[in-house]
C-alpha cells in the first residue's frame, strides 16, 4: 500500500503560466516532505522540502504548500520554464529526518513553449 | 569529479551471473543508500550505510549484498538475480544520517539493470 500518491502522472502546461503538482500521504507519522526533480539520464535533484511546523515555503519560483489537515502537499511553480520540464517525485519521511525517505511514483510536467 | 557517480550504467546479466555496481561519491559525506525503482513502481530505500557501518537493511533478499569500504564508496554485489530485479538502481549520500531535515540526500545518475 503506497503512503506517498501522486495521482497525476503526467502534467502539460504553457510556459509562463503557473504549474501545480500534487501529492497526498497516508502515514500521520510523516512530518518532512521534500520534492525531487530527475532529468532523463540523471538522478533525482533536490528541489525544496518543507516541515509540518509550516504550512508554506517558498524558494524563488518554488513554493510548497502543506495541509496536515488533508494530508496534502502541492508544489507551484511560477512561473514555469521549458527548464522545468522533468519528472517530480514528492517524498516523506518522519522524525524530521531525511534517511528513510518514502517517495511517490512522480509526475512527469511538460511545460509548453 | 563532483557529486555521487556510478558504474556501469547500463548492465544486463544473466540469472547466474554475478556482478557489481559501484557509487562513489566526491562529496564529503558520511551516509550513503542504495534504492530501487522498478517501472512505475516509487523509489524503495535497499540499504543505508553510515560511516561504513549498514545502519538499515529494508528487508531485501540475499542476493544483493551491499559492501561500503570506506564512506565514498559503495558497492551493490548482484547473485542469481531473477528477471523481476530488473529496475534502475540509485545511490544517494547525505551529509549525516537522518535527524536533521537539512542533510539532502544526493543522488547518482543510476545503473539501468537488466537481468536475463
Amino acid at each position: 500500500d503506497q503512503q506517498v500518491k501522486q495521482n497525476s502522472p503526467s502534467l502539460s502546461v504553457q510556459e509562463g503560466r503557473i504549474s501545480i503538482l500534487n501529492c497526498d500521504y497516508t502515514n500521520s507519522m510523516f512530518d518532512y516532505f521534500l520534492w525531487y526533480k530527475k532529468y532523463p539520464a540523471e538522478g533525482p535533484t533536490f528541489l525544496i522540502s518543507i516541515s509540518s511546523i509550516k504550512d508554506k515555503n517558498e524558494d524563488g519560483r518554488f513554493t510548497v504548500f502543506l495541509n496536515k489537515s488533508a494530508k496534502h502537499l502541492s508544489l507551484h511553480i511560477v512561473p514555469s520554464q521549458p527548464g522545468d520540464s522533468a519528472v517530480y517525485f514528492c517524498a516523506a519521511s518522519s522524525n524530521f529526518g531525511n534517511e528513510k525517505l518514502t517517495f511517490g511514483t512522480g509526475t512527469r510536467l511538460t511545460i509548453i513553449p | 569529479e563532483t557529486g555521487v557517480t556510478q558504474t556501469p550504467r547500463h548492465l544486463v546479466m544473466g540469472m547466474t551471473n554475478k556482478k557489481s555496481l559501484k557509487c562513489e561519491q566526491h562529496l564529503g559525506h558520511n551516509a550513503m543508500y542504495w534504492y530501487k525503482q522498478s517501472a512505475k513502481k516509487p523509489l524503495e530505500l535497499m540499504f543505508v550505510y553510515s560511516l561504513e557501518e549498514r545502519v538499515e537493511n529494508n528487508s531485501v533478499p540475499s542476493r544483493f549484498s551491499p559492501e561500503c569500504p570506506n564512506s565514498s564508496h559503495l558497492f551493490l554485489h548482484l547473485h542469481t538475480l531473477q528477471p523481476e530485479d530488473s529496475a534502475l538502481y540509485l545511490c544517494a549520500s547525505s551529509r549525516t544520517r537522518g535527524g536533521i531535515a537539512a542533510d539532502t540526500q544526493y543522488f547518482g545518475p543510476g545503473t539501468r539493470l537488466t537481468v536475463l
